[in-house]
């Protein structure tokens, strides 16, 4: 089946300091990738959709600048929290669109940041 | 535009007892409608999904759910519960834009032995 992978897991930075994230669908191409942000106890939250090759679109609210995305190619996309702060503390789940048949969203495992 | 709703941030049955999980949905075109299960610290798992042909959808772990378009409805169900069912159920719905999901508030489900 799909699977889509996160690394890190787990990322412990200091206040200031930068952390990319990295998306990768394993065993499919996904032309298409969002990146999501979920407090605890609370649903997700959809940051940005991520497309191959071109300008990731950013959801009203979240800061582009700050939260950096690239999709370079068809397997990958990273997100990148610039001079993270505390706030910034929050598990971050990425997945993968397949353009074809079936049509699904496969999600990562999350990468749980906390900013120190 | 479209927006799903979640009836009851937490629901705690027995072992044993009927699961049952509560999903409205609201959208101007035929919906596709999903059912994800979410463990502690992991990433979310797709349970089933709608796409406009059975209206009553079997799931893994043997959970179902019935699309009723007069009710505006996809609520989940699974006949016994067991304690591994203990977890974060979210509803979704495919916005116009791409496969874009717009997700309802979640479900803690707990089960008492």
């Amino acid at each position: 089946g799909a699977v889509v992978s996160q690394h890190p897991s787990r990322v412990i930075c200091k206040s200031g300091t930068s952390v990319k994230i990295e998306c990768r669908s394993l065993d499919f191409q996904a032309t298409t990738m969002f990146w999501y942000r979920q407090f605890p106890k609370q649903s997700l939250m959809l940051m940005a959709t991520s497309n191959e090759g071109s300008k990731a679109t950013y959801e009203q609210g979240v800061e582009k600048d700050k939260f950096l995305i690239n999709h370079a190619s068809l397997t990958l996309s990273t997100l990148t929290v610039t001079s993270a702060h505390p706030e910034d503390s929050s598990f971050y789940i990425c997945s993968a669109y397949t353009s074809g048949v079936p049509y699904e969203q496969y999600f990562g495992p999350g990468t749980r940041l906390t900013v120190t | 535009a479209q927006s799903v709703t979640q009836l009851g941030s937490h629901v705690s049955v027995s072992e044993g007892a009927l699961v049952l999980l509560r999903c409205n949905y609201s959208s101007s075109v035929p919906p596709y409608l999903f059912w994800y299960v979410q463990y502690p610290n992991q990433g979310l798992q797709l349970l089933l999904k709608y796409t406009s042909a059975a209206t009553l959808v079997k799931g893994i772990n043997g959970f179902e759910a019935e699309f009723k378009k007069s009710e505006t409805s996809f609520h989940l169900t699974k006949p016994s519960a067991h304690m591994s069912d203990a977890a974060e159920y979210f509803c979704a719905v495919r916005g116009n834009q791409g496969g874009k999901l717009i997700f309802g508030q979640g479900t803690e489900l707990s089960v008492k032995p």
